[in-house]
């Protein structure tokens, strides 16, 4: 079945720091790959996405490419401030008969100290 | 316009005790999902929905747990006999289109269960 693997948390940086979330996935065909981000107190919400392999999405200083070779869609940003303090969810969706399904990692926790 | 919105936002109940969780889709949704976080875990998925179509129950965890929609709009998951283990936050999402390559699911502030 479908999974996401996400690198281990808590990250723990800097303000300017770089920033690197690595996600790799399995899936059947060819998945659709997003990043959802929860930020404190408040609801799970959309980052970005890519549909296809080496779109890459972009958002609020944010990127991923989707790298089928590798199956991967790490999450990145070059410089971190603190209001990017957040729980970050690499998701997946195969289309097909389980379009509209999510799979989830199990999320990384970033803290970002002035 | 107004988002997905979910209630109550905290319940705590008794083992053994049914549970209802009720989630109000973003309007002109027409698929609707159900996940649960367990602590310190990733969301699982639940149930989906998509307009009169038979819903996709796969990943209901055990037949303790049943979710109904009436159409697009109100859903209220149901879990029966209530365990420890049921203990999360469950979330409810709503998209427009799950048939488009964008796919936005936009989700709702979740419930949290405590079964004691």
């Amino acid at each position: 079945g479908d999974s996401v693997t996400q690198m281990e948390g808590p990250v723990t940086l800097s303000e300017e720091a770089f920033l690197t979330i690595n996600c790799t996935y399995t899936a059947t065909g060819y998945p659709s790959l997003f990043w959802y981000v929860q930020y404190p107190g408040e609801g799970l919400q959309l980052l970005l996405k890519a549909t296809k392999a080496d779109d890459k999405g972009s958002n609020k200083g944010f990127e991923a490419t989707y790298r089928k070779e590798t199956t991967s869609f790490h999450l990145e940003k070059g410089s971190v401030q603190v209001s990017d303090s957040a729980v970050y969810f690499c998701a997946l969706s195969s289309g097909g008969t389980s379009y509209g399904k999510l799979t989830f990692g199990q999320g990384t926790i970033l803290t970002v100290h002035p | 316009g107004a988002g997905v919105s979910q209630s109550p936002s905290n319940k705590v109940t008794e083992k053994g005790k049914d549970v209802e969780l009720r989630c109000d889709p973003i309007s002109g949704h027409t698929a609707l999902y159900w996940y649960r976080q367990r602590l310190g875990q990733g969301l699982e998925f639940l149930i989906y929905f998509q307009g009169n179509s038979a819903p996709d129950k796969s990943g209901l965890p055990s037949d303790r747990f049943s979710a109904e929609r009436t159409g697009e709009s109100v859903s209220t998951l149901t879990i029966q006999r209530t365990q420890q283990e049921d203990s999360a936050v469950y979330l409810c999402a709503s998209s427009r289109n799950p048939t488009s390559s964008l796919l936005e699911q936009y989700f709702g502030p979740g419930t949290r269960l405590t079964v004691t």
